[in-house]
C-alpha cells in the first residue's frame, strides 16, 4: 500500500540549530514527492518538490531511493520557521501525518 | 485574486443533521480535491475530482457525497452527520496540462464540530 510516514509529531529545536523533519514514504513506482507547509493562520502551500531539486527558504529535501527517504533539511533554523510541515506522495496524492516545528530562541 | 474558497469557515452540527460545504476555484484547474485533517492522521483524502463530470473516492469516503457543479465548484456533503466527522476540511485543486506541476493549492480550511 501507498503511505507515507512522518515519524516525529513534534520536533522542537533551537534558533540557528539545524533541523532534519523525517519523511518515508511507500511506493512501489517512480515516487513523486513535495513538502507543504502550513504557518499559523494561513493555508497549506507547497515548500519544495524533488523533481525541481530547488532550496527554498533554505531548506532543501533529497530523494533517497534506496532508504525510500525525502528528508527536510535546513542548517540553521529560523523562528519564522516554526509551522507544520506535510510530506506528501504526488502520485497518489496522500499526505504523512506532518510534523509540528518549534524553533525555540 | 482569490484561489481556492471554501464555506462556511466554522460550523457547529448536531448528530444526524446534514451540511454541504462549498468550494470554488478560480484557477481554471481541472482536478479538485476534498481532504481532512485530524490530529495525528494528517491529511486524508475524502473524494476528488480529475475532471468536471467526475467524481472518485479516495480514502475515507464513507458518510460523505460530492458534487462535481460545474469547473469552478466542488461540494461536499454530508447527510448524517457524526461525531467522527468532527474535523478540519481542506477543499484542493490542481491543474492539468501545462498547467499541472502536481502542486496542489489549497482552500483556508472549514472547521466542522458535530456533536
Amino acid at each position: 500500500a501507498q503511505r507515507v510516514t512522518q515519524p516525529e509529531k513534534l520536533l522542537s529545536v533551537f534558533k540557528g540549530a539545524p533541523v532534519e523533519l523525517k519523511c518515508n514514504y511507500s511506493y512501489s513506482g517512480s515516487p513523486e514527492l513535495f513538502w507543504y507547509v502550513q504557518y499559523s493562520r494561513q493555508r497549506l502551500q507547497l515548500l519544495l518538490r524533488h523533481i525541481s531539486r530547488e532550496s527554498i527558504k533554505g531548506f532543501t529535501a533529497d530523494l533517497n531511493k534506496g532508504e525510500t527517504s525525502f528528508h527536510l533539511k535546513k542548517p540553521f533554523a529560523q523562528e519564522e520557521d516554526s509551522a507544520m510541515y506535510y510530506c506528501a506522495l504526488r502520485n497518489k496524492l496522500v499526505f504523512g501525518a506532518g510534523t509540528i516545528l518549534r524553533v525555540k530562541s | 485574486n482569490a484561489g481556492v474558497t471554501q464555506t462556511p469557515k466554522f460550523q457547529v452540527l448536531k448528530t444526524g443533521q446534514s451540511m454541504t460545504l462549498q468550494c470554488a476555484q478560480d484557477m481554471n484547474h481541472n482536478s479538485m480535491y476534498w481532504y481532512r485533517q485530524d490530529p495525528g492522521m494528517g491529511l486524508r483524502l475524502i473524494y476528488y475530482s480529475a475532471s468536471e463530470g467526475t467524481t472518485d473516492k479516495g480514502e475515507v469516503p464513507n458518510g460523505y457525497n460530492v458534487s462535481r457543479l460545474n469547473k469552478r465548484e466542488f461540494s461536499l456533503r454530508l447527510e448524517s452527520a457524526a461525531p467522527s466527522q468532527t474535523s478540519v476540511y481542506f477543499c484542493a485543486s490542481k491543474g492539468a496540462g501545462g498547467l499541472n506541476t502536481g502542486e496542489l493549492f489549497f482552500g483556508e480550511g472549514s472547521r466542522l464540530t458535530v456533536l
